[in-house]
């Protein structure tokens, strides 16, 4: 069982580049959430969907892109990339909201240059 | 709006010794707080998390944590700290449609 599967696990772009960080689920989980991890920050909330078709906005959402087709899938897109994109950023998935364990992925650790 | 606060950023204990990781939330009805490990280079893993009910909750590893409304605290503890339990750890607070908002995190670091 796979889990949360994030890929690719390391990235540099160039400053106004695009790029797509990918995440499929293999639990048939509902809702799925991007965070991005920045040092004494903590997690901070990109976007989310609660399901196929269903996006909305986090605390931090300018920058970035989503969209959900299908229920494994949660694709986030840079369109522009900037230097204060660098981040880790971990993709999340949950049966459902609130009260239930949400599973991460291992990250993807991205450098914009 | 929720919140989280935890107060230490960094904490070192010697191995066997006790630990207490503070956290404090703030939400506006019934909270479901989570405690949530990270090792380095890794995603986080739940330790265990409190929705109601008994307010002293296990989890896995040995830790618990016990949830004092009265002082919106959610405080992760272990009698005995392994030299594997140096990692960071992030308390949480959870809404709807899985939006966790997180603190910032408490390093801990275990003397041998």
């Amino acid at each position: 069982n796979a889990g949360v599967t994030q890929t690719p696990k390391f990235q540099v772009l160039k400053t106004g580049q695009s790029m797509t960080l990918q995440c499929a689920q293999d639990m048939n989980h509902e809702y799925m959430s991007w965070y991005r991890q920045d040092p004494g920050m903590g997690l901070r909330l990109i976007h989310y969907s609660v399901g196929a078709g269903i996006t909305d906005q986090g605390e931090v959402p300018n920058g970035y892109n989503v969209s959900r087709s299908t229920t494994e899938d949660f694709p986030l897109r840079l369109l522009s990339a900037a230097p204060s994109q660098t981040s880790v950023y971990f993709c999340a998935s949950s049966r459902q909201g609130g009260d239930t364990e949400a599973f991460f992925g291992q990250g993807t650790r991205l450098t914009v240059v | 709006a929720q919140s989280v606060t935890q107060p230490d950023i960094h904490i070192t204990v010697s191995e066997g010794a006790s630990l207490e990781l503070r956290c404090n939330y703030s939400y506006g009805a019934t909270p479901y707080l989570f405690w949530y490990v990270q090792s380095p280079g890794q995603g986080l893993q739940l330790l265990l998390k409190y929705f109601s009910g008994d307010t002293l909750v296990q989890g896995i590893k040995g830790f618990e944590a016990e949830f004092k409304r009265s002082q919106s605290s959610f405080n992760l503890r272990k009698p005995s700290v392994h030299w594997s339990d140096a990692a960071e750890y992030f308390c949480a607070v959870g809404g709807g449609g899985n939006k966790l908002t997180f603190g910032t995190g408490t390093q801990l670091k275990v003397e041998l």
